[in-house]
């Protein structure tokens, strides 16, 4: 299993701000996707990043991929209640699926 | 794209019992993933199911406390064994799509052992 750490674990911000959620690991992969979970739901696919240094904008969400393939970024610009759900990271499916460490998020009204 | 249905939705079981959960996927599919969750925490994979063969489970996981079942290529079933509190959390299944591009997802079995 290679372990992928995401940073903040939690984090409550009111509607509007900014926000930035960290995926790292020590290990190179060929993509790394981004799933978004809400509460009494399975988590569901935002984006796939494939080529080291790529940016995905997905409305108000912008996804990186670090050029060496090791990390990547998802940065939330005016964030609203509708964003509130846990964050994972994930190389993609394979004989295995596992998840980064997640990062909670709250959106305050 | 994949539906999953998994069932049941939530239950509140007795320590000492056993508990099966079902995940039915409305097209054939080769991979099948069981996970366990906190509240507010990641999942956990506990193991990958593929059809026709032993499921392979993750560091920390034992075929004795967590049967799997594979029959066919569309249902599997996890059994929660000789359920102690420690067992209470969510319980998820997940398959793979086409090309294994993206995973889908139950809504979960949220267990409660008292």
């Amino acid at each position: 299993t290679q372990l992928l750490e995401q940073s903040p674990q939690f984090l409550s911000i009111q509607e509007g701000e900014n926000l930035t959620v960290y995926c790292n690991s020590s290990s190179v992969f060929s993509s790394l996707q981004w799933y978004r979970q809400e509460p009494g739901e399975g988590p569901v696919l935002l984006v796939t990043v494939v080529t080291g240094g790529e940016v995905k904008k997905l409305k108000r969400l912008t996804f990186q991929f670090g050029d060496a393939r090791k990390d990547s970024s998802l940065h939330i610009t005016a964030a609203q209640p509708g964003d509130t759900g846990l964050y994972l990271c994930a190389p993609p499916p394979g004989n295995q699926f596992y998840f980064g460490t997640g990062t909670s998020l709250t959106v305050i009204p | 794209s994949a539906v999953i249905s998994q069932k049941p939705s939530r239950d509140i079981c007795q320590r000492g019992t056993s508990l099966t959960i079902q995940c039915q996927v409305d097209s054939q599919v080769t991979m099948m993933f069981w996970y366990r969750q906190q509240p507010g925490q990641s999942l956990t994979l506990i193991a990958t199911a593929n059809q026709g063969s032993e499921a392979t489970y993750e560091s920390g996981f034992v075929i004795d406390k967590f049967p799997i079942s594979r029959p066919n290529l569309t249902f599997s079933t996890l059994t929660v064994s000789n359920m102690s509190p420690e067992d209470s959390s969510i319980y998820l299944c997940s398959v793979a799509g086409e090309a294994y591009t993206e995973a889908f997802f139950g809504q979960g079995t949220r267990l409660t052992v008292v």
